[in-house]
């Protein structure tokens, strides 16, 4: 079983469309993340979740929402999408106890045109 | 969080150690050093991490000066598959959601 899985793996869309990605993680872990890595691989810390509240927002445009149903789901929906949100989406989850080291997903790609 | 410094790019025979430096001369006593590596767009993995005492995993040695500014991830027998970029991080152990990751170290492993 994937420890975290996103969906979907790749997204092409139209500029100004919504649309989502899904992330659970099976790990039982209590922090969840979403990370956004664009053309130039810097990977960039978007948002962080623990235990359903949101810890961490990176001066993310409120365009982007994170929701997070319970604990083994964070997803992610953009509303009008710009060119500029194309990008690789990682989602990651960690243990808050122990090293805390992060599993990351494989990642959604997301294209807009 | 400390910053880090590490080379953009390493070459590294096959067969032979890859040896990959980080600098990280702000560190403060509480912080820990993590390695992770990123293998062609998919998702970062995590190679190791320490405090104050070397390493050594399945995966690989972590050495850490005495004065802590500096660490070097070893792979002692690179494969071509571990051609990836290196990141090596600071993080604080209050900071338990902050994984802030720099540019890394493109390392090539050839044949």
């Amino acid at each position: 079983d994937t420890a975290v899985s996103q969906t979907p793996k790749y997204l092409v869309t139209q500029m100004g469309n919504d649309k989502s990605i899904k992330c659970e993680q099976n790990l039982g872990h209590d922090t969840m993340y979403w990370y956004k890595q664009d053309s130039k691989k810097f990977l960039k810390i978007m948002f962080s979740y623990n235990n359903k509240e949101l810890i961490i927002n990176e001066t993310v445009p409120n365009r982007f929402s994170p929701k997070s149903p319970d604990k083994a789901h964070l997803n992610l929906h953009i509303n009008s999408l710009e060119l500029g949100d194309s990008a690789v989406y990682f989602c990651a989850s960690s243990q808050d106890s122990g090293p805390g080291e992060l599993f990351f997903g494989e990642g959604s790609r997301l294209t807009v045109l | 969080d400390a910053k880090t410094t590490q080379p953009p790019s390493m070459d590294c025979a096959e067969g032979r150690a890859a040896n990959l430096p980080c600098n990280h001369s702000t560190i403060s006593g509480n912080e820990y050093v993590y390695w992770y590596r990123q293998i062609h767009s998919q998702g970062p993995q995590y190679i190791i991490h320490g405090l104050k005492n070397n390493e050594t995993n399945e995966m690989a040695s972590l050495i850490i000066t005495e004065d802590r500014k500096s660490s070097t991830l070893i792979l002692p027998h690179a494969t071509l598959r571990d051609t990836a970029v290196y990141y090596c991080i600071v993080r604080a152990d209050y900071n338990f959601n902050k994984f802030y990751f720099g540019s890394g170290t493109k390392l090539n492993v050839k044949p």
